[in-house]
């Protein structure tokens, strides 16, 4: 069975500063997905990243960027420029694409400090 | 089609009655999946269907829970019998646009039951 770990349960950083958020995850298979995805209070869960286990290349997308290793079956987040809209809910999710069933984590709750 | 759109957003029932929650999916999508949340806990997984095929059910899902998703469309998750121990937020998510391999799960804003 696959599960997905996040060791972080808070975490706060200054606005426009770095932060990085932990995941590892545990599987046997070889075709799998990885997400972050971010829940902000009150609303809805929503994509921030994707990486597909086939690419070694790290996904970015804007500010956001993965460290991805997968011999160590580590997936970290990378916020740069921090902005207050970042302050989140933020879940680390597998997705093995035999049964496309995502697998989620017990999140790591971001706070950005004016 | 602006989303995935659960009802209600909000339920409160007396222990020992029945519930039930609708989802309707973003319209291309062919999967569809419900997930429970407790406060301070990530999704845990509960149920998912390709079309109106339910391919797989938690362990986790009591006989008093079904979920149904006919024609492929919208889905209900009704959970009967409730217990206090049934209050979560109920989220829905929907996937993949049939024809396409896109992994992205779109979700809902979620029915939060209380029961009392």
């Amino acid at each position: 069975a696959q599960t997905v770990t996040q060791s972080q349960p808070e975490m706060s950083v200054q606005e426009a500063e770095t932060v990085t958020l932990s995941c590892t995850y545990d599987t046997s298979e070889n075709n799998y997905y990885l997400f972050w995805y971010k829940q902000p209070p009150s609303r809805q869960m929503i994509l921030v990243i994707r990486q597909e286990a086939y690419k070694q290349q790290n996904a970015t997308e804007n500010r956001f960027s993965v460290n991805f290793q997968k011999a160590a079956k580590s997936f970290s987040l990378k916020i740069s420029d921090s902005q207050l809209g970042d302050t989140a809910m933020y879940f680390c999710a597998f997705l093995f694409k035999g049964t496309y069933k995502y697998i989620f984590g017990t999140g790591t709750r971001l706070k950005v400090l004016a | 089609d602006t989303g995935v759109s659960q009802n209600p957003r909000h339920k409160i029932t007396k222990r020992g009655q029945n519930v039930t929650f609708r989802c309707d999916p973003i319209s291309e999508h062919n999967r569809l999946y419900w997930y429970r949340q407790t406060l301070g806990q990530g999704p845990e997984f509960l149920t998912y269907f390709q079309n109106e095929a339910q391919l797989e059910k938690s362990r986790l899902l009591s006989d008093r829970f079904s979920a149904e998703r006919p024609k492929g469309s919208f889905s209900t998750l009704e959970i009967q019998r409730t217990e206090q121990g049934d209050s979560a937020m109920y989220l829905c998510a929907s996937s993949s646009p049939a024809g396409t391999e896109n992994t992205e799960a779109f979700f809902g804003q979620g029915t939060r039951l209380t029961v009392v």
